[in-house]
């Protein structure tokens, strides 16, 4: 079954403890990108990446790291958490305009 | 700045009516939309799209129109069921290479009631 999976799918935490939150899919896909779902703003770009080792920021980069050493993974690192950044998060993957999400993950920033 | 504006948060429609959710953007460069679903505890799924080529997709139950010289589109759904009920969210990109960059809006929550 095509799809992308995140985890993990709930995390509470504390401020400035790392974190990395994994990304995988089994499409082949080239494009992969990071969003984050807060209310009242919709769904927002944190990075993305075109392919194996290219990766770039997108609208709210401060705070996140990405890394793409492989195709199928494109985990979401988060070095010193804050609490602004408690928000639901989503992976997604394409190969074209339609993007693929995630089942998401919700993170809690004590 | 809000490239892409869902200005109705949420919409309630009677069950068998038709439900019309709105979009505008400011970027002239968008050219390809899409209209995205989203359940509780599930990521966005996609329903439909548009290329600035056209001003009309139909897919079943759902059509999209786009009115370019506005910079609107919107998305009906007729009839209304109780499935429909959901977070709708708007998206744009501008078509480059292999893959593009969605923008987009807050979201409508529409609730299909009996």
């Amino acid at each position: 079954e095509a799809q992308v999976t995140q985890n993990p799918r709930y995390l509470i935490t504390v401020t400035g403890k790392k974190l990395t939150v994994t990304c995988s899919q089994n499409m082949n896909h080239e494009y992969m990108s990071w969003y984050r779902q807060d209310p009242g703003l919709g769904l927002r770009q944190i990075y993305y990446s075109m392919n194996v080792e290219v990766t770039d920021k997108g609208d709210v980069p401060e705070g996140y790291k990405v890394s793409r050493k492989e195709k199928r993974n494109f985990p979401l690192i988060l070095e010193s958490p804050s609490p602004n950044q408690t928000s639901l998060y989503f992976c997604a993957s394409s190969q074209g305009n339609e993007q693929f999400f995630g089942p998401g993950t919700r993170l809690t920033v004590l | 700045d809000q490239q892409v504006k869902q200005n109705s948060p949420s919409l309630s429609v009677q069950e068998g009516r038709i439900s019309i959710l709105n979009c505008d953007y400011t970027n002239s460069m968008f050219d390809y939309f899409l209209w995205y679903k989203k359940y509780p505890a599930e990521g966005p799924t996609f329903l439909i799209s548009i290329s600035s080529i056209k001003d009309k997709n139909e897919d079943g139950r759902f059509t999209v129109f786009l009115n370019k010289s506005a910079k609107h589109l919107s998305l009906h759904i007729v009839p209304s069921q109780p499935g429909d009920s959901a977070v709708y969210f708007c998206a744009a990109s501008v078509v480059s290479g292999t893959a593009s960059k969605l923008t987009f809006g807050t979201g409508t929550r529409l609730q299909v009631t009996l």
